[in-house]
């Protein structure tokens, strides 16, 4: 049971909009800590996707964007690419544990 | 570029110590904290350590506390995993990955190695 909880799966045609949820709590997302989004090709090392909630690094498309409120956040994927199927994860720091937490992590098929 | 290889996994005994290396190249090393994240096969990602730049600050997940070590040394820019009575349950590919500035944001990986395996079994 991840301390961050998102969905199993989400799917989606190509040409359309996603979106991944990452539900937290008042220790973790609620107090105010950044969530970062990492994307997981199959057999590759995650990648890292959006920082800093809203945040893309350099050569990250403007498909991929992030968003928080409350203790929660989302990561939106609009017009979707067959390249985009791959495990997506969420991250925070929680002050009950005194690190930092994933998300159970989310796999994206392209339909 | 930025590049981190990770290396020392293996297969070993339950019970057994293990230690994890990260050499770190294409940045100044000494200037970034560092973590450890595993991810067991067929699961998802798991955080295991942090230390800071300076080697001064180090933090733990739950379930390697006590057991598990994480060290640097700036001077050859590498980056170790002390694990000690290692469980079936540690069986996992261990990346090494940098830390983004705190001034910038906490806790987060913008840079990973490609991971070695590590397989507790009898």
């Amino acid at each position: 049971q991840s301390v961050l909880t998102q969905p199993p799966s989400v799917s989606g045609a190509p040409g359309q909009r996603v979106t991944i949820s990452c539900t937290g709590s008042s220790s973790n997302i609620g107090s105010g800590y950044d969530i970062h989004w990492y994307q997981q090709l199959p057999g590759t090392a995650p990648k890292l996707l959006i920082y800093g909630n809203t945040n893309r690094p350099s050569g990250v498309p403007d498909r991929f964007s992030g968003s928080k409120s409350g203790t929660s956040a989302s990561l939106a994927i609009t017009g979707l690419q067959a390249e985009d199927e791959a495990d997506y994860y969420c991250q925070s720091y929680d002050s009950s544990l005194s690190g930092s937490v994933f998300g159970g992590g989310t796999k994206l098929t392209v339909l | 570029q930025v590049q981190l290889v990770e290396s020392g996994g293996g297969v070993v005994p339950p019970g057994r110590s293990l230690r994890l290396s990260c050499a770190a190249s294409g940045f100044t090393f000494s200037t970034y904290g560092m973590h450890w994240v595993r991810q067991a096969p067929g699961t998802g990602l798991e955080w295991v350590a942090i230390i800071s730049n300076d080697g001064s600050n180090k933090y733990y997940g739950d379930s390697v506390k006590g057991r598990f070590t994480i060290s640097r040394d700036n001077s050859k820019n590498t980056l170790f995993l002390q694990m000690n009575n290692l469980r079936p349950e540690d069986s996992a590919v261990y990346y090494c990955a940098r830390d983004m500035p705190p001034t910038i944001t906490l806790f987060c990986c913008d840079y990973w190695g490609q991971g070695t395996l590590v397989t507790v079994s009898s």
